[in-house]
């Protein structure tokens, strides 16, 4: 499975575009990038994923680059609700991989006021 | 739709004792998988069941057991805790047809033992 990195924290004003990035750049040609994030002790929440194409839904945009080595998640107007870790995970299609989702040590996004 | 649901959310036992905690998936979903999450080795997948069987397996000791029922309840067993089992658990729930069916996650079970 494609290794992801991820900066292990990050700032963001309230109101501003928190623009989290991820390199992941042994990605093969059939595996997804997933974001999840997790506020402090809860369990992880599903934001987005995308395989080649940029993706956006209510919570965020994903931009994958052209050669799939890095993304960016993008959240467009921050709020203190926003303040979680974020874990940038590539996912395989492999049958090994059913249910099985490998979580790195993400970033943690502070929003502040 | 109701949402994944974990009881007890928090529990405490000493060294020696057996657990079991329990999942409730999202309606309609039939994969049930169990994460361990800890401050020293993050979040690591634990096994994985569809169907009543057990489709996927982490590097876990066999202290660490589960099953699923016909309705996609699933339960989580850790036998003779050792300090080191204090963790978070959590499930999580997907449709299982596919690898990329998305997993929604329950709100976890706090284990800790003494």
């Amino acid at each position: 499975d494609a290794k992801t990195t991820q900066p292990p924290s990050m700032d963001c004003a309230e109101g501003r575009a928190a623009n989290l990035p991820c390199n992941h750049s042994t990605i093969s040609g059939n595996e997804y990038v997933y974001w999840y994030r997790q506020i402090h002790s809860q369990g992880p929440q599903y934001i987005i994923h995308g395989l080649k194409n940029n993706e956006t839904n209510e919570m965020a945009s994903l931009i994958i680059t052209e050669d799939r080595k890095s993304s960016t998640l993008i959240l467009p107007h921050a709020t203190l609700r926003d303040t979680a870790v974020y874990y940038c995970i590539v996912e395989s299609l492999r049958s090994s991989n059913t249910g099985k989702l490998i979580f790195g040590q993400g970033t943690t996004l502070q929003v502040k006021p | 739709k109701a949402g994944v649901t974990q009881t007890p959310r928090y529990l405490i036992k000493t060294r020696g004792q057996q657990v079991t905690l329990s999942c409730s998936p999202i309606s309609g979903h039939r994969s049930v998988s169990w994460y361990q999450q800890t401050p020293g080795q993050g979040l690591q997948f634990l096994f994985e069941y569809f169907s009543e069987t057990q489709r996927n397996k982490g590097n876990f000791p066999g202290r660490f057991s589960g099953r699923q029922f016909s309705n996609s309840r699933s339960e989580m067993n850790v036998s003779t805790l050792e300090l080191g089992d204090s963790a978070l658990y959590l499930c999580a729930s997907s449709l299982g047809r596919a690898v990329t069916d998305t997993q929604y996650f329950g709100p976890g079970t706090r284990l800790t033992v003494l």
